[in-house]
């Protein structure tokens, strides 16, 4: 398969602390993106990173690329109990213009 | 308000009975596309849209068709609706390609029994 897959499945944090979360793919990828869920609604973007780059910020959120380890992970600072939802990451790869998910990383972060 | 549109967001329907989930962006966006959403499967893509009247198959496209006359919209068909296609639906666009990050619309909720 060339989805992401996401590690681990579920993840459950005290507020403060920090969550990450990895995603491992088979395949030579343009891009790889980072999503947020809330429960049933829509996707929403965090981060995209490129091929070429090995790590980008945003915020309280930290996302790195490991190209020889087909990997990537996503690093979330200092919890809140907003941050609890699903995250995915999506796979952009060259010449293609479809874009693969995994299953997500369900967050729970409790106050 | 920059935005994704789709309706409606719940559908309950019958086997058989042909329906249309439309699905409207105003950003302008070249690119579009469809997913379903599965517990246990994450999101899979279905058809997506590079142009006017350019599409291609996703992932799990059987059972469904697209069109894309107009720029901003891209309707989803389901002809002749199976219970297996009883899923949560969502449109996506973005500037162009998966090069771009992807907005997504809210969802639509279909029941097929």
């Amino acid at each position: 398969s060339q989805q992401g897959e996401e590690d681990p499945q579920a993840l459950s944090i005290q507020e403060g602390e920090n969550a990450t979360m990895n995603c491992s793919y088979k395949t030579s990828i343009n891009n790889l993106q980072w999503y947020r869920q809330n429960s049933g609604r829509g996707l929403v973007h965090l981060i995209l990173i490129r091929s070429n780059e090995r790590e980008k910020h945003s915020g309280r959120l930290r996302v790195t690329l490991d190209t020889s380890k087909k990997s990537s992970s996503l690093l979330i600072t200092a919890s809140r109990a907003a941050d609890t939802a699903s995250y995915f990451c999506g796979i952009g790869k060259y010449n293609n213009n479809d874009m693969r998910f995994g299953a997500g990383t369900r967050l729970t972060v409790k106050p | 308000e920059a935005q994704v549109t789709q309706n409606p967001r719940y559908l309950i329907t019958v086997t058989g009975k042909k329906l249309t989930v439309t699905c409207s962006q105003n950003m302008n966006h070249e690119y579009m596309s469809w997913y379903r959403q599965d517990p246990g499967l994450g999101l899979r893509q279905i058809y997506y849209s590079m142009n006017v009247e350019v599409t291609d198959k996703g992932d799990v496209p059987e059972g469904y068709k697209v069109s894309r006359k107009e720029k901003r919209n891209f309707p989803l068909i389901l002809e002749s609706p199976s219970p297996n296609q009883t899923s949560l639906y969502f449109c996506a666009s973005s500037l162009w390609g998966t090069s771009y990050e992807q907005y997504f619309g809210p969802g639509t909720r279909l029941t097929v029994t």
